[in-house]
């Protein structure tokens, strides 16, 4: 168990809906990460929140938006959902600039 | 562009050999890097890192890998594999830069047989 964790664990939806995951991270540590892992595309970052503030994005669709809340948990947000976001999500969270624990992930079927 | 090269999507050993799972790195500086592993239907766990210090790593599970700056590798090993190991490898890199986001590699497929 790496104390961060992710909710929901599985949640299938429609295309053109939207769907918020959730990420807690571990005890203290002020930095999330996201990251998808699909078959075609594999592990990619997302983007990463620090203390409430974005510091980095990667391929992340402008569909997609983040945010971390003042107790450190953070949400990503998918709308206007297609086939091709069916994925699983992953959140990392770490307290330094090194290693990045990550959660079980939120696996997204859209139908 | 930073970028991470697993050349073998599967690799079977038998239980019992010894394993080297190879990654390769582009990237003007030597960046962290970093070993997974992903159980079916599981998280990522961290297997060991490399930030800098003595080349030969060790982490957990009896796993260790070598960073290599003249071939930009980091390969990893073990000595004698379990049928437990079965599972997704994956080497990423963390550019130096203010964010450490991690770049992957595409994974390597660790089959055991019996």
């Amino acid at each position: 168990d790496s104390g961060v964790t992710q909710t929901p664990k599985h949640l299938i939806t429609a295309t053109g809906q939207r769907v918020t995951l959730r990420c807690s991270p571990r005890s203290g540590d002020l930095s999330v990460y996201w990251y998808q892992q699909s078959l075609d595309q594999g592990l990619q970052f997302l983007i990463q929140y620090y203390n409430g503030e974005e510091r980095a994005k990667g391929n992340i669709l402008e569909r997609f938006s983040a945010q971390q809340f003042p107790d450190l948990h953070s949400e990503l947000n998918l709308s206007s959902l297609e086939l091709g976001d069916s994925a699983l999500y992953f959140c990392a969270s770490s307290s330094t600039a090194d290693t990045q624990y990550f959660g079980p992930g939120t696996r997204l079927t859209v139908l | 562009a930073q970028s991470v090269t697993q050349p073998d999507i599967h690799i079977t050993v038998s239980e019992g050999a010894s394993l080297e799972l190879r990654c390769n790195y582009s990237y003007g500086a030597t960046p962290y890097l970093f070993w997974y592993v992903q159980s079916p239907g599981q998280g990522l766990q961290l297997l060991l890192k490399y930030f800098s210090g003595d080349t030969l790593v060790q982490g957990i599970k009896g796993f260790e890998a070598e960073f290599k700056r003249s071939q930009s590798s980091f390969n990893l090993r073990k000595p004698s594999v379990h049928w437990s190991d079965a599972a997704e490898y994956f080497c990423a890199v963390a550019p130096m830069d203010s964010s450490y986001k991690l770049i992957f590699g595409s994974g390597t497929r660790l089959l055991v047989r019996p």
